[in-house]
């Protein structure tokens, strides 16, 4: 059975502080990961995509991977309220039919506050 | 709105109802899913369909039947479900079905049985 692990939480920071959520994998083989953000009450949207070991920047986001520990984590710098959300991590892995689906965590929920 | 509308967004029904989800998707794209989410669970995958044709069945119980008449639409059909099934359940869909990676969330079908 090929798993995504995650801390449920809920992980909270104040206001500006650095938030760091993380998530291994137990597929050696996979190459794509991703981390999705869900809203109570909404549904999940991508936020962050990183196929290479190191970190990958995006605004306030930065996504880091490496491969060797089968580890995947996400940063928010400067962590605002509106950040307060559930944060999905998703990594490609084949099925046992082939085919190329997403396994997911179950999430860790971040709590921002003022 | 992500371009992917689900309906209803909420269902009560009893275990010997016949009801069905419907999705449609406004993107273009060639791939539909549809996903379990249940509480303190990940994301579970059902069903996939590209152009049309069902690539991944997940071990899904035959109380759930799906129906994809074109690349736009997805239907699951639900009949004599279990109070287990109680349920959020998500259709999303992306560009290519094999790449299976930037996925587009409805909002889902709030399920529960009775």
């Amino acid at each position: 059975q090929k798993e995504v692990e995650q801390n449920s939480g809920p992980l909270s920071v104040p206001e500006g502080a650095i938030a760091s959520l993380n998530c291994t994998y137990s597929d050696r083989v996979s190459q794509s990961f991703f981390w999705y953000r869900q809203y109570s009450g909404k549904s999940p949207e991508l936020i962050m995509s990183i196929y290479s070991n190191g970190d990958k920047e995006d605004g306030r986001f930065t996504a880091q991977l490496n491969k060797a520990s089968q580890y995947v984590s996400l940063l928010i710098r400067d962590s605002q309220p509106s950040d307060s959300a559930t944060y999905l991590c998703a990594v490609k892995t084949i099925g046992d039919t082939g085919f190329q689906k997403l396994v997911f965590g179950t999430g860790t929920r971040l709590l921002v506050s003022p | 709105e992500t371009g992917v509308t689900q309906t209803p967004r909420h269902l009560v029904m009893g275990m010997t109802n016949k009801k069905s989800l419907k999705c449609e998707q406004h993107l273009g794209h060639n791939a539909m899913y549809w996903y379990k989410q249940s509480a303190k669970k990940p994301l579970e995958l059902m069903f996939v369909y590209s152009l049309e044709e069902r690539v991944e069945n997940n071990s899904v119980p035959s109380r759930f039947s799906p129906e994809c008449p074109n690349s736009s639409h997805l239907f699951l059909h639900l009949h004599t479900l279990q109070p287990e099934d109680s349920a959020l359940y998500l259709c999303a869909s992306s560009q290519d079905g094999a790449a299976n990676e930037k996925l587009f969330f409805g909002s889902g079908t709030q399920l529960s049985v009775l």
